[in-house]
C-alpha cells in the first residue's frame, strides 16, 4: 500500500463545477503540502498545512490530523485549472513524499 | 527572483556515458532534494541534503551520486547511464521540515 494515496487519478469536470480531491496518507507528518503541475511540468506549492484549513482565491485546501485525511477544493473550476495535483507528505527530514497525482481536466 | 535553477532542461545519453546534473537555489534554504518522476508514480526522493555538507540516501539511490557543493548548489551524477534512468528529474530545496518546497523547472533525460 501505498504511504499516500490519491482520488481520484482521473477527473473531467465542465467549467463552473465545484471539484474535491482527496488524499490519504499512512505516515506521521510535518506537513501537508498540495502542489500543481501543468503540463511542461514545472511544480508548484500551492498549499502546506499542518491543521485546519488554507484558501488561496478558488483554491482550499483542508486537513483532518486525526483521520489523516487532506482535501483539495477548486470552487468555480475554470479551464485553466487544467493540471495535475499532487498530494504530499511532508517528511521528518523535509523530504516528501508524494502522491501519483490527479490529473484534471476542465472543459469549457 | 530565480528560486531553483536546474540545468540541463534535455538530455539525451547513451548507455554507459555519464553526466551531472545542477542545481542552485538562492533562497538560502538548508535543504536540497533530488526526485525523479516515471509515468504512473509519483515523484520518488533519489538523494537529500539537509544542510551543507551532508547527504544521505533516499528511495531510490542506485545508479546516482550527489555532492552539495555549498549551501547554494547540489549536483546529480550519473557515472554510466542506464535506460531505466529515462526520466524526468526534479530538484527541489526547503528550509528543513515543516516549510514550503520549491522546485526546479525539471530536466528530461532520455538514455538510448
Amino acid at each position: 500500500k501505498n504511504e499516500v494515496e490519491q482520488s481520484p487519478q482521473n477527473l473531467t469536470a465542465q467549467e463552473g463545477e465545484f471539484i474535491t480531491i482527496n488524499c490519504s496518507y499512512s505516515v506521521g507528518i510535518s506537513a501537508l503540502h498540495w502542489l500543481q503541475q501543468h503540463p511542461g511540468g514545472g511544480i508548484v506549492s500551492l498549499f502546506m498545512l499542518s491543521s485546519g484549513k488554507k484558501k488561496h482565491g478558488r483554491l482550499i485546501a483542508t486537513i483532518n490530523i486525526q483521520e489523516k485525511h487532506s482535501s483539495l477544493h477548486i470552487t468555480a473550476s475554470h479551464p485553466r485549472d487544467s493540471a495535475v495535483y499532487i498530494c504530499a507528505a511532508g517528511g521528518s527530514q523535509g523530504n516528501l513524499i508524494f502522491g501519483k497525482g490527479t490529473k484534471l481536466s476542465v472543459k469549457p | 527572483n530565480a528560486g531553483v535553477t536546474q540545468t540541463p532542461k534535455f538530455q539525451v545519453l547513451k548507455t554507459g556515458q555519464s553526466m551531472t546534473l545542477q542545481c542552485a537555489q538562492d533562497m538560502n534554504h538548508n535543504s536540497m532534494y533530488w526526485y525523479r518522476q516515471d509515468p504512473g508514480m509519483g515523484l520518488r526522493l533519489i538523494y537529500y541534503s539537509a544542510s551543507e555538507g551532508t547527504t544521505d540516501k533516499g528511495e531510490v539511490p542506485n545508479g546516482y551520486n550527489v555532492s552539495r557543493l555549498n549551501k547554494r548548489e547540489f549536483s546529480l551524477r550519473l557515472e554510466s547511464a542506464a535506460p531505466s534512468q529515462t526520466s524526468v528529474y526534479f530538484c527541489a530545496s526547503s528550509d528543513f521540515r515543516g516549510t514550503e518546497a520549491f522546485f526546479g523547472q525539471g530536466t528530461r533525460l532520455t538514455v538510448v
